[in-house]
Parts: C-alpha cells; structure tokens; sequence
C-alpha cells in the first residue's frame, strides 16, 4: 500500500531534550515536507526537498533540522525542544512539480508533538 | 509573498443543500491552487488543484472550485452536502511547487 509513515504518533517530553521523528515514504516521491498543524492556524511548512541530499527552509523553520540521507526518509529533529514546537506534525511527499503542474502532496498520519 | 484567506472558519449546511466554502489568495505570480480535506483524526486528503488549465475544476466526492483570477478567489463549491463531508477544508496557494501556503482552514458542520 502506498503510504507515508510517521513514527512516533504521539509523543510527550520535555523541554530541552532531543527528539527525532522519522518520516518514510515508499512511493518513491523526490519531494518531501514538513508541517506543523496550530488551532487557527492552519498548516505551515516548516522544511522542505527537492530530492536527496536537497533541503530548504520553510515559513517556520526556527528550532527544527532536517536531513534527506535517502530518497524514502525525511526525519524532523528538534535538538532542544520547547512548549512553543507543542503541536501536530504532518509529512507530506509527492513527485516533482511536472508539466502536469504541481502534484499531489500525500500526507502522513501526523504527529502529536507536547513538550512540557 | 503569497497568502491565502479562508473567509469563513465554520459553515453549517443542512444535509442535501449546496455548500460554499471560500477562499481568496494572494499571489505576485501565477498561481496553483488546491483544496484539501482533513476528516478527524486523519491526513490530509487532496479534493482537487488548479494549476492553469481550465479555470473550473472538478475533484472527488462531487466537490469543484472555481479560479477567478479578477476576483484573486478560489472557492469550493458541492450541489448537495452529504453527512460525510463534515470534515475541515483548506485551501492552499503554491508558485513555485515547492513552497505551499495553507489557508486557517474551514471547519464544515452538516445537519441531517
């Protein structure tokens, strides 16, 4: 089934220590993202890759890393989280803008992210 | 710098009435416009994109949204609601492919 996957699902730490969440896909998409979900505010694109090895920030990068080692992975780190990154994270993946236009994004199940 | 504005952030219909959910945009460039649903508790589905072909655009579930350039607006629109489609919509503006703007998102509430 052609899916992204996102692990943890829902996670509960505290300020200061890092965490890594992964983010895998098996559609072989070029494009990966990032995104963080607030009440009232709808999604906002923290990073973003064109391809492996190819990443750019974002509306919201501060606090947030990323990395593309391989084509199908695409792990969010917060190296010292805060209670401001409390929020639900969402991985998206879709094929490389075409003469179609852009194209689909395919979201993860998301991320419920506190940070206490 | 592009933006977008969903006017309304809950709409309530009747089930089997039309629904109106919109979306206005800002944008320097020509712009692509999606429209995504989030049911509770899931993803992010695609409902349907404009990416400069034709200006009305058909997606599923019997949703589609009309580009008005004059007017810089996007709205989605479905003849007859139905009980599914209760869900938070949002509109999304895209110039480069890369980079995509989410709207505040739509909360739809359907009464049977």
């Amino acid at each position: 089934e052609a899916q992204v996957t996102q692990n943890p699902r829902y996670l509960i730490t505290v300020t200061g220590k890092k965490l890594t969440v992964t983010c895998s896909q098996n559609m072989n998409h070029e494009y990966m993202s990032w995104y963080r979900q607030d009440p009232g505010l709808g999604l906002r694109q923290i990073y973003y890759s064109m391809n492996v090895e190819v990443t750019d920030k974002g509306d919201v990068p501060e606090g947030y890393k990323v990395s593309r080692k391989e084509k199908r992975n695409f792990p969010l780190i917060l190296e010292s989280p805060s209670p401001n990154q409390t929020s639900l994270y969402f991985c998206a993946s879709s094929r490389r803008s075409g003469t179609s236009g852009y194209n689909e994004q395919f979201f993860g199940p998301g991320t419920r992210l506190t940070v206490l | 710098a592009q933006s977008v504005t969903q006017l309304d952030s809950h709409v309530s219909v009747s089930e089997g009435t039309p629904v109106l959910l919109r979306c206005n945009y800002s944008s320097s460039y020509s712009p692509s416009l999606f429209w995504y649903v989030q049911h509770p508790n899931k993803g992010l589905q695609l409902l349907l994109k404009y990416t400069s072909a034709a200006t009305l655009v058909k997606g599923i579930n019997g949703f589609e949204a009309e580009f008005k350039k004059s007017e810089t607006s996007f709205h989605l629109t479905k003849p007859s609601a139905h009980m599914s489609d209760a869900a938070e919509y949002f509109c999304v503006v895209s110039v480069t492919g890369n980079q995509f703007y989410f709207g505040t998102g739509t909360s739809l509430t359907v009464i049977p």
